[in-house]
């Protein structure tokens, strides 16, 4: 039984691209959470979204970000317009259900560098 | 806003030692509370305490909650190596629906042989 999958786990970017970041939940984990860690930082809730809902984005930037779980495929989190502070690791996350304190499964990170 | 406070931020021990952990919370609402272990990948789960003085243990590791005091602490018993990593303490709220997990900075442990 896979994990959580993210990919790509390492991400260079010249400052101004677009950086898109995928992940697939375990099997049968309809909810996704994407969090941002910072160097010398905690993990910072960005999203929470389930198949073609966002239900909480209240720790997305209001500006160059944008995440998506649709019907069919991976979770989408897309920074467009990278500036050197975007650098930073992005994991996601997934649970079968909601209230999950526990069960909630993280994937092994995708590693943004912007220069 | 909702904040979680972990001390101390980085301790080197030797193989052998014990050591304790320290996470201190305060939050609108409070659910549960659970601690992590990041080795430079994904954080993989160890407790979820969501009552006062009930102590989790798994093998080495326990910890208890206070939940009046709003702090928890992580007990590491005869550290090995393999135990060094980031431990992360995070709460979860109850917020109208939202799942998200407040984290704190994590704790650097480092077990010299």
């Amino acid at each position: 039984n896979a994990g959580v999958m993210q990919n790509p786990r390492h991400l260079v970017r010249r400052r101004g691209q677009e950086a898109r970041l995928r992940c697939s939940p375990m099997k049968g984990h309809s909810h996704v959470y994407w969090y941002r860690q910072l160097p010398e930082e905690g993990l910072k809730f960005m999203v929470y979204l389930q198949k073609e809902n966002i239900i909480d984005e209240s720790g997305m930037p209001k500006e160059r970000f944008s995440a998506e779980f649709p019907k069919e495929g991976p979770s989408i989190l897309r920074i467009q317009q990278v500036v050197r502070g975007d650098s930073a690791a992005y994991f996601c996350a997934s649970s079968r259900r909601r209230d999950s304190g526990n069960t909630i499964y993280f994937g092994e990170g995708s590693w943004l560098t912007v220069v | 806003e909702d904040k979680v406070v972990q001390s101390p931020l980085s301790l080197v021990v030797h193989e052998g030692d014990t050591v304790t952990l320290n996470c201190s919370y305060e939050v609108t609402n409070f659910r549960s509370l659970l601690w992590y272990k990041q080795e430079k990948k994904a954080p993989t789960f160890l407790f979820m305490l969501t009552s006062s003085g009930i102590e989790k243990k798994s093998g080495r590791l326990s910890s208890i909650l206070d939940k009046k005091e709003l702090f928890s602490i992580l007990n590491i018993t005869a550290t090995q190596t393999g135990d060094s990593a980031v431990y992360l303490c995070a709460v979860h709220p109850s917020q109208g629906g939202s799942e998200k997990l407040v984290f704190g900075k994590g704790m650097k442990l480092t077990v010299n042989p």
